[in-house]
Order: C-alpha cells, then structure tokens, then sequence
C-alpha cells in the first residue's frame, strides 16, 4: 500500500510562472489536506478537499493559489505567477473518510522560485 | 484548537528513554492529544494521538495527566534516527465533514547522541 505521493519532489520556477503540485492520496483515502511551510518554521494549513469538493481554503492565499481534487486523478495544488516569497515546501497529507483521525503525509514538493 | 507549549529542544543519549513534554493548559473535554514528527527534510509523521487514557503502540507510548493539562510523549529507546522535530498538537475531532486543520507550531528539536 503506497504512501501519499507527492510529484514533483522539487520544483524550480522563474517569477511569474505558474507551478502545478500533484498530490495521489493514499489508497482508500478521500480526504486531502495541502499544507506549506516556510523555511525556518512550522507547517501551515492551507485547504482541506474532498472529491470534487473544496470543505476549507481559509489557509489559501487570496490571490494566485488554488487547488482542486478532481473525480479522477490527483489533487492538484496550482500557483500562478510565482513571485520569490512562494519558494517553500509544499506538503500533502490524507485521510480516510470521516471516523478515523490520523492524517498521513507525503514526502513533499520543495518549490524554489528564481 | 488549544494551544500547546513545547521546550525548543531536548538531547538525549542513544538507547536511552526521551520524554518530551507539553503543555496544553487551555484544552477543551473534546480535543485529542496529537504527537507528530518531521525529521529534517520529509514530511511529518505520525505517531500517536489520545484523549485521557494513556496509550501505547509500535512507537511510542502516550502519558496524559488526569487534568489534561499536560502530556508526555516517551520513546523507549532512542535511537540516532530518532532525531527530529516534535510536535504536539490539541484539536477537536471531526465533526462529520468537518475541516482537520493540524495547528503545527514550533515544536521540540529532539537531538539524539551516540
């Protein structure tokens, strides 16, 4: 049973592109959750999806971020226009649907903006 | 969610029993006990989560005062791989479909020595 995989691992991007995230959850998994973290400090919540559902952006900057969780395929975490101050790691965890509480979290994408 | 305090950081030898604690003084009836771990570079990994019972699984073993004002996550035996941040972390269960927004602060940096 696969773990939360997260591609790419890094990610380099120019100022102004746009960086796309993708997050496979766990198998079984329903729920996904986007964290980011700075470096030097601790993990931040952004969004929590389900399928095809957002249930809470209230860590999602108001501008440029957005993530969807599609019927099929990953969860994509998607960022337009990169400026420097994005350049952060990005994590992805899951969880089975609703009755257990342990969340499980993947490896990471480390974004870099140049 | 409560907030938690954690000392920034801890040594312990390796082989021996490390005891981290925290202290959640402002916690509610309903919120759990979570322990999480990031060791440098990947992404947080669970451990162990409680609400008054102490508990106990392949990891580690879960300490909660009868007040719940307090806690203490204990590793057995350390080993160097082992070396990580910890972080504790309070939050009310799932509500339904509610949000599972993990409140990471700082945590402590445990460091083991050989």
């Amino acid at each position: 049973n696969a773990g939360v995989m997260q591609n790419p691992r890094h990610l380099v991007r120019r100022r102004g592109q746009e960086a796309r995230l993708r997050c496979s959850p766990m198998k079984g998994h329903s729920h996904v959750y986007w964290y980011r973290q700075l470096p030097e400090e601790g993990l931040k919540f952004m969004v929590y999806l389900q399928k095809e559902n957002i249930i809470d952006e209230s860590g999602m900057p108001k501008e440029r971020f957005s993530a969807e969780f599609p019927k099929e395929g990953p969860s994509i975490l998607r960022i337009q226009q990169v400026v420097r101050g994005d350049s952060a790691a990005y994590f992805c965890a899951s969880s089975p649907p609703w009755g257990r509480t342990e969340a499980f979290f993947g490896q990471g994408t480390r974004l870099t903006v140049v | 969610d409560a907030k938690t305090t954690q000392p920034p950081s801890m040594d312990c030898a390796e082989g021996r029993a490390a005891n981290l604690p925290c202290n959640h003084s402002t916690i509610s009836g309903n919120e759990y006990v979570y322990w999480y771990r990031q060791i440098h570079s990947q992404g947080p990994q669970y451990i162990i989560h409680g609400l008054k019972n102490n508990e106990t699984n392949e990891m580690a073993s879960l300490i909660i005062t009868e007040d719940r004002k307090s806690s203490t996550l204990i590793l057995p035996h350390a080993t160097l791989r082992d070396t990580a941040v910890y972080y504790c972390i309070v939050r009310a269960p799932l509500q339904g479909a509610g949000s599972y927004q993990l409140t990471f602060g700082k945590g402590t940096k445990l460091s083991v020595i050989p």
